[in-house]
């Protein structure tokens, strides 16, 4: 079993809808989790950051962590054309920069205008 | 800040030659992060410095693989000899401090014919 499992996609929903990611892990020990978004042939840049469980929103943007369920999520509102991207789950047992970061193998989405 | 600065961008090469990739980390960032991303195994962590020292170099694949941070400003990744297997995109990344938010560069697109 991977420690990051992600589905690959591609998610294809219209502009306008919610849009719901999702990624399972299996060690106990992460407590930071991210999500990152990268655009087609350029680096991943992050966007969302939380620690433990909980729930955190920016703009559009929310994520939600379930450590008791090892299940983290991102949800975007009114999905633009602009979001079309892969967006991959990131995740560490310290704080990011202290050891590394497991990622999953990232969703695909599209945004159909 | 131009951002993580990394080179060549692009790299073809022959099975058995020595690649060299390079980055510059952002000025100030006291962490440095090689990761390799590939359809199958998405994005890996290689190796990591902190303070130009090498902290955890667990992920490197096999003793072909190496890496060097000289000064604060400067990191290769070789491969010596390379093989097919190597093609992927290469990414560097840099924080500061114990930061979740880490930086990615670019990239270099390797393929080994």
């Amino acid at each position: 079993q991977k420690e990051v499992e992600q589905d690959p996609g591609p998610l294809s929903v219209p502009e306008g809808a919610i849009v719901s990611l999702n990624c399972t892990y299996s060690n106990s020990a992460f407590q930071y989790f991210m999500w990152y978004r990268q655009y087609s042939r350029k680096g991943p840049e992050l966007l969302m950051y939380t620690y433990s469980s909980g729930n955190k929103e920016d703009g559009r943007f929310t994520a939600q962590v379930d450590k008791s369920s090892k299940y983290i999520s991102l949800f975007i509102r009114d999905s633009q054309p602009s979001d079309s991207a892969t967006y991959l789950c990131a995740m560490s047992k310290g704080g990011g920069g202290a050891d590394g970061l497991t990622f999953g193998k990232g969703t695909h989405l599209i945004i159909q205008p | 800040d131009a951002g993580v600065i990394q080179s060549p961008r692009h790299e073809v090469t022959e099975m058995g030659q020595e690649v060299t990739l390079r980055c510059k980390p952002i000025s100030g960032h006291d962490y440095l992060f090689w990761y390799r991303q590939t359809m199958m195994r998405g994005l890996e962590l290689l190796i990591y410095f902190n303070n130009n020292v090498p902290i955890d170099d667990s992920g490197m694949p096999e003793d072909r693989f190496s890496a060097k941070m000289p000064n604060a400003s400067f990191s290769t990744l070789k491969i010596q000899p390379s093989e097919p297997r190597d093609s992927a995109v290469y990414f560097c990344a840099s924080s500061f401090g114990v930061s979740e938010t880490q930086y990615f560069g670019p990239g270099t697109r390797l393929l080994v014919l």
